[in-house]
């Protein structure tokens, strides 16, 4: 059975950058069939894609949050991170990472999300 | 950038009851929508994909259906687990990924 397990500090100052690790377990980071994301809600609210990073290093960031994410992977540790930088209040949320199942077509390629971590707070303040 | 709206934000229903979510994009996505069930303090669990889709192991009283632009989540009797928020996602243009506001089922 697949799990994923996010890491970090729940608690980080305003500006500073928040780092996070998803731990993978019960299979294989580096799968050609999959790839990796992070998504956000913050309190009481809806989910907001973060971004996603397929094995190789690919990555795929929400423009929203323009250059301030950072996603990489380790596929020797079987994990992937993010960090975001200049963090402020509006960042606070609770921040899951997910396996994204990718399938295509002759023309496109779409998914969805099928495994998530349990999600882990992350509040923004002084 | 693509859209999405559901309606209603919430609803209150009854055990028994049959329950349905609509989702709206703002333009045509085709069949790439997914439908998640989200309970209070838990990670969202994949319900729906590619609007009518089961996933494994999800009970055969929630359906999806349409195309297009107008999606439905139907919960054929609703059942004291299923009160929950559902999210609609689009992944027409994958890797990007918008979810939907969600849509609250609380009991009445």
């Amino acid at each position: 059975q697949l799990q994923l397990q996010e890491s970090g500090p729940g608690l980080v100052k305003p500006s500073e950058t928040l780092s996070l690790t998803c731990s993978v377990s019960g299979g294989s980071i580096s799968s050609t069939s999959y790839y990796w994301g992070w998504i956000r809600q913050p309190p009481g609210k809806g989910l907001e894609w973060i971004g996603t990073i397929y094995y190789s290093g690919s990555t795929y960031h929400n423009p929203s949050l323009k250059s301030r994410v950072t996603i990489s992977v380790d596929s020797s540790k079987n994990q992937f991170s993010l960090k975001l930088s200049s963090m402020t209040a509006t960042d606070t949320a609770v921040y899951y990472c997910a396996r994204y199942v990718e399938y295509c077509n002759s023309t496109s390629c779409h998914g969805f999300f099928d495994y998530w971590g349990r999600g882990t707070l992350v509040t923004v303040s002084s | 950038d693509i859209q999405m709206t559901q309606s209603p934000s919430s609803l209150s229903a009854s055990v028994g009851d049959r329950v349905t979510i609509t989702c709206r994009a703002s333009q045509s996505i085709s069949i790439y929508l997914n439908w998640y069930q989200q309970k209070p303090g838990r990670a969202p669990e994949l319900l729906i994909y590619t609007a009518s889709s089961l996933q494994s192991g999800v009970p055969s009283r929630f359906s999806g259906s349409g195309s297009g632009t107008d999606f439905t989540l139907t919960i054929t009797s609703l059942q004291p687990e299923d009160f929950a928020t559902y999210y609609c996602q689009q992944t027409y243009n994958t890797p990007r990924n918008i979810f939907g506001p969600g849509t609250k089922v609380d009991i009445k």
